[in-house]
């Protein structure tokens, strides 16, 4: 099981770049990284995967090294409707595995 | 569609009667996934099904906790007997592909529990 390391908080002002760091140490060779993006009194919601390398969609982008013991999920100019609770997922190659989202990254957004 | 619906939203029980959650996964998806959310240990993973059949079942709790898939479109949480401890979001969630590939996966709002 990948276990994984986030902040447990970050601030930002409106219209910045955020970029929220994930680290996982022990990642598996088949193990894929997912982002998912969680609002109050509701379930997560998928942001972006990715393997390695780079991922682009039109919400976010995934920076994944080459060792893929980290990656970093990077928010383009934020509003203060991205202000939620970012979980970082890795995981799970085989049946026999277990997803665990931890405790997230609570990103406020202020004016 | 209407994603993954979950029943009832909220439920309010006494410690020691039975709890049954509900969920009706999207219509297509093959996996579906019952999770446990509470601000001490996060979201975490009870059991997950593949075409009705539980694949892994590691993080239920306990004997009291048990997990079922009759057909393709629906899954009952239960939880018998409920004790305070038991007090979280429930959430269930189905994907077209399993976890060990490149998998999105839907949530439902979630089930709010409370055992007094």
């Amino acid at each position: 099981l990948a276990k994984t390391t986030q902040p447990i908080s970050m601030d930002s002002y409106e219209g910045q770049e955020v970029n929220i760091t994930c680290s996982h140490n022990n990642i598996a060779t088949n193990d894929y990284i997912t982002w998912y993006q969680q609002f109050p009194s509701q379930g997560p919601r998928f942001i972006i995967q990715g393997y390695k390398t780079k991922v682009t969609n039109e919400v976010a982008s995934l920076f994944i090294p080459a060792d893929r013991k980290s990656s970093t999920l990077s928010l383009p100019r934020v509003s203060l409707s991205d202000t939620a609770v970012y979980y970082c997922l890795v995981g799970a190659a085989g049946t026999a595995s277990k997803l665990t989202f931890g405790t997230g990254t609570r990103l406020q957004v202020t004016l | 569609d209407a994603g993954v619906i979950q029943s009832p939203r909220h439920e309010v029980t006494e410690m020691g009667q039975e709890v049954t959650l509900r969920c009706k996964p999207i219509s297509g998806h093959d996996y579906l996934f019952w999770y446990r959310q509470t601000m001490m240990r996060g979201l975490e993973l009870l059991i997950y099904f593949n075409n009705n059949v539980p694949i892994d079942d590691s993080g239920m709790p306990e004997d009291r906790f048990s997990a079922k898939m009759p057909n393709a479109s629906f899954s009952t949480l239960k939880i018998q007997p409920s004790e305070p401890r038991d007090s979280a979001v429930y959430f269930c969630a189905s994907s077209f592909l399993g976890p060990s590939s490149y998998n999105e996966q839907f949530f439902g709002p979630g089930t709010r529990l409370t055992v007094l």
